[in-house]
């Protein structure tokens, strides 16, 4: 069955630092991948999203992902990760065939100021 | 512009009680969705529907019933609450491809 997985529940970060999020993803067939941050108290909001061409994608605040076929991956980063960052993260995968919208568990991200 | 609207944004009920969630979205969207957040589980796909008169089970189904009463509407029903669907509900709305999922504020949902 399709699915996404996040293999780092839980990060925390000083100010300043990188951040590299995993996200994998499985499902055999044409695939639109999702970030997506959730800010402590409020509802999901889009970060960036991939459906083809170029793999880097860039998104809002500074954040950008790499979607890598071969690894079936779409891990997302920052250089360098500010407090207001301190939020949860999802990856998401969109079924071509069906167009369901299938998240991963999600990472909470802490920055320390 | 409201976006996904959702209602109520709380609600306590006791063991075998129904209530309905109700959903709208003024964005045109085909494609609508009910998910549950539960701590370190992230959002579970309840039902989805691609269209108006049509839904799909998702993951997490059992319990649930949906209906897609017209194309801004979708409203979740739990026949007979459980302590097991204490969450927070989450109604989203996009069109397919990539088109970016837009979520509604989430409706608290306690069983007690």
């Amino acid at each position: 069955a399709q699915s996404v997985s996040q293999h780092n529940h839980h990060v925390i970060l000083s100010e300043a630092a990188s951040l590299e999020l995993g996200c994998n993803y499985s499902y055999g067939g044409t695939v639109n991948l999702f970030w997506y941050v959730q800010y402590p108290g409020q509802h999901l909001q889009l970060l960036l999203k991939y459906f083809s061409g170029d793999p880097l994608v860039k998104g809002i605040k500074g954040f950008e992902a790499e979607f890598i076929k071969s690894k079936f991956s779409f891990n997302l980063r920052k250089p360098s990760v500010q407090w207001s960052d301190t939020a949860e993260y999802f990856c998401a995968l969109r079924e071509s065939n069906t167009g369901k919208l299938i998240f991963g568990q999600g990472t909470t991200l802490q920055v320390k100021p | 512009n409201a976006g996904v609207t959702q209602t109520p944004k709380f609600q306590v009920l006791k063991t075998g009680q129904s209530m309905t969630l109700q959903c709208a979205q003024d964005m045109n969207h085909n494609s609508m969705y009910w998910y549950r957040q539960d701590p370190g589980m992230g959002l579970r796909l309840i039902y989805y529907s691609a269209s108006e008169g049509t839904t799909d089970k998702g993951e997490v189904p059992n319990g649930y019933n949906v209906s897609r009463l017209n194309k801004r509407e979708f409203s979740l029903r739990l026949e007979s609450a459980a302590p097991s669907q204490t969450s927070v509900y989450f109604c989203a709305s996009s069109d397919w491809g990539a088109s970016e999922a837009f979520f509604g504020q989430g409706t608290r949902l306690t069983v007690v």
